[in-house]
Formats: C-alpha cells, sequence, structure tokens
C-alpha cells in the first residue's frame, strides 16, 4: 500500500515564475492538505482540499491555489514566485471516515528553491 | 488564534538518558493533539496522538504523552532514549471545530550521542 506521495523531489525556480506541485494520497483518503515549512520551522497550514473543494485556508496570498481530481489527487500552483516561498512542501491526508479519520499522513515532501 | 509553542529548539542528551521535550497550545475550544516525529531524510511520521480519555497515550518507540487540560500542554516523554531517536519532534493541535487544519509548534531537534 503506496503512502502520500509527492512530486517532483526537488525543484528550482527563480523569482517571478509559476510552479506546480503535485500529490497522490494514500489509498482510501479523500482530503488533502498541503503545508509549506520553512527551514528551521514547523509546518504551516496552507489549505485543504475536499470532493474537488478548498475547505479550509491558512494565511496565505492568493498566488497560492490548488487543485483536487476526481481521483483525489491535488496539486498546488504558486504564482509569481518570491524568494521566501523557497520551503519544503508537504502533502497530508486523511479519509473523512473509519478509524483513521482523525490522522494526517504525510508525504516526503517537494523540496523548492527560489532563485 | 491557534498557537504552539515548543519549549526548546535544541536538545542534546546522551544514550539511555530521560527526554521530555515541552509543548504548550492556545486554542478556545476542543482540540486533538499530536506528536509527529521526523527521521533525518524521512517524512512526518506520527508519533501517538490524543482525542479524548486517559490522559496519557502511548506511542510507537516507547514514546508516551500526557495532556493536562488545566495547562494547556502535552508534554512528550520517553524514559530511556537510543541514538536512533535522533529527529526533529513537533507538537500539533488540531481544533475539533476545524475541517483538520494541523497547527505545528516550532519543533525541537534532539540529538541523541552514543
Amino acid at each position: 500500500d503506496a503512502g502520500v506521495t509527492q512530486s517532483p523531489t526537488h525543484l528550482i525556480k527563480t523569482r517571478g515564475q509559476q510552479v506546480t506541485l503535485r500529490c497522490s494520497p494514500k489509498s482510501g483518503h479523500d482530503t488533502v492538505s498541503w503545508y509549506q515549512q520553512a527551514l528551521g520551522q514547523g509546518p504551516q497550514f496552507i489549505f485543504q482540499y475536499y470532493e474537488e473543494e478548498e475547505r479550509q485556508r491558512g494565511n496565505f496570498p492568493d498566488r497560492f491555489s490548488g487543485h483536487q481530481f476526481p481521483n483525489y489527487s491535488s496539486e498546488l500552483n504558486v504564482n509569481a514566485l518570491l524568494l521566501g516561498d523557497s520551503a519544503l512542501y508537504l502533502c497530508a491526508s486523511r479519509p473523512t471516515s473509519g478509524s483513521s479519520y482523525n490522522e494526517q499522513f504525510f508525504g516526503p515532501g517537494t523540496r523548492l528553491t527560489v532563485l | 488564534a491557534q498557537s504552539v509553542s515548543q519549549h526548546n529548539h535544541h536538545v542534546i542528551l546522551s544514550e539511555a538518558a530521560s527526554l521530555e521535550l515541552g509543548c504548550n497550545y492556545s486554542y478556545g475550544g476542543t482540540v486533538n493533539l499530536f506528536w509527529y516525529v521526523q527521521y533525518p531524510g524521512q517524512h512526518l511520521q506520527l508519533l501517538l496522538k490524543y482525542f479524548s480519555g486517559d490522559p496519557l497515550v502511548k506511542g510507537i518507540k516507547g514514546f508516551e504523552a500526557e495532556f493536562i487540560k488545566s495547562k494547556f500542554s502535552f508534554n512528550l516523554r520517553k524514559p530511556s532514549v537510543q541514538w536512533s531517536d535522533t529527529a526533529e519532534y513537533f507538537c500539533a493541535v488540531r481544533g475539533t471545530d476545524s475541517w483538520g487544519k494541523l497547527q505545528f509548534g516550532a519543533g525541537t531537534q534532539v540529538v541523541v550521542t552514543p
């Protein structure tokens, strides 16, 4: 049973560019969340998707947007990249029912470097 | 607003020493509490969780945590650490009225020396 997978592993972009990160949730999970983890800090919640809609959003600008597909996979898009967007981007998934309802399972992350 | 405070940013201790990591949270409602661990080169993994009931919860690898509601604390403990416990530890809180947003602390880097 594959866990949460993310692609790419690493990415280097320049300021002003746009980036798309991808996430496949753990089998049986239908809710996907995205987090940003800057160096030396804890993960910060960006947003959460369920039934292809954004259900909850953290304190991030509109440059950060997302999408969830019918197969529950998700994308995170960041426009007009800033140097401060350099971070590890984590995807987490969970089911909306069952014994693991309140547990989020994290992927390995995508390391984004903005030059 | 939710906030999570972890008392120590870095902890260095020897094998067989006892470990206690402090976590305090601020939230105006009922919460679920978690400790996650990130081993070098690996992704975040759940160590243990508290939802309700017995405030002393046991997790994987000999870790336990105690929820003290009056102190808004959820401290992590391990009686005797091993070199393999070297990792970064994160406390996290989720409001039960929240869809699933986890609020994380800044993390504590734990280094266990042989």
